[in-house]
């Protein structure tokens, strides 16, 4: 079965500081990955995903994450964050294109706050 | 523009009573998903639907049941509802093709009393 793991379950980063929020994925074949965000009261809005080809991939908002197969991870990057990235993270697996299954399996979310 | 609304956006239930929530999508998305928020939990998958009149159970499906009459529509109903089940609802949506993102709804929050 496939799962995720978000280990750090918050972090807090001072305003123009990077950040990397990390995720560990367990899916027997390449899987699909996607990051979420999800700002206060707010429904998930996809931030980047990742099916083949470049491991690097970019993502709206200046996010950017690197599909690292031997590691199993997918970790989220931001250069310099701003006061408007804080909000919950999370990563999904998906299966990949020989599935005809599309059920997402979620992490249990990063928060990020944002200090001045 | 097309958009996946979910209502109501709160409520509260008394133990016991049957509740359901609704998520209409104007997609017109086969896939149909309804995922529930908790602390320390992520979204776990409720229950799904690859289309008209096929549902099927996720990961927490005890307690709640879902139909699908239509391509839009994918309401979920709590038989009896529990204190166990006051959380965040999600509903959610995609194509039905390898690995396209899925698009969330705003929420329900559901407080059972």
């Amino acid at each position: 079965a496939q799962s995720v793991t978000q280990p750090d379950i918050h972090i807090t980063v001072s305003e123009g500081a990077s950040l990397e929020l990390r995720c560990n994925y367990s899916y027997g074949a390449t899987p699909y990955l996607f990051w979420y965000v999800q700002s206060p009261g707010q429904g998930l809005q996809l931030l980047l995903k990742y099916f083949s080809g470049d491991t690097l991939v970019q993502g709206i908002k200046g996010f950017e994450a690197e599909f690292k197969r031997s590691q199993s991870s997918f970790n989220l990057r931001k250069p310099s964050v701003h006061w408007s990235d804080a909000a919950e993270y999370f990563c999904a697996v998906g299966p990949g294109v020989n599935f005809g299954n599309e059920k997402l399996t979620f992490g249990t979310g990063t928060r990020l706050t944002i200090i001045p | 523009d097309a958009e996946i609304t979910q209502s109501p956006r709160h409520k509260i239930t008394e133990t016991g009573r049957q509740v359901t929530l609704a998520c209409h999508q104007t997609w017109n998305h086969n896939n149909m998903f309804w995922y529930r928020q908790d602390l320390g939990h992520g979204l776990r998958l409720i229950h799904y639907s690859y289309g008209v009149q096929d549902t099927n159970k996720g990961e927490v499906s005890d307690g709640y049941s879902v139909s699908r009459s239509n391509t839009e529509d994918l309401p979920l109903t709590l038989e009896s509802a529990a204190s166990s089940q006051t959380s965040v609802y999600f509903c959610a949506s995609s194509v039905q093709s390898g690995g396209t993102e899925a698009f969330f709804g705003q929420g329900t929050r559901l407080t059972v009393v």
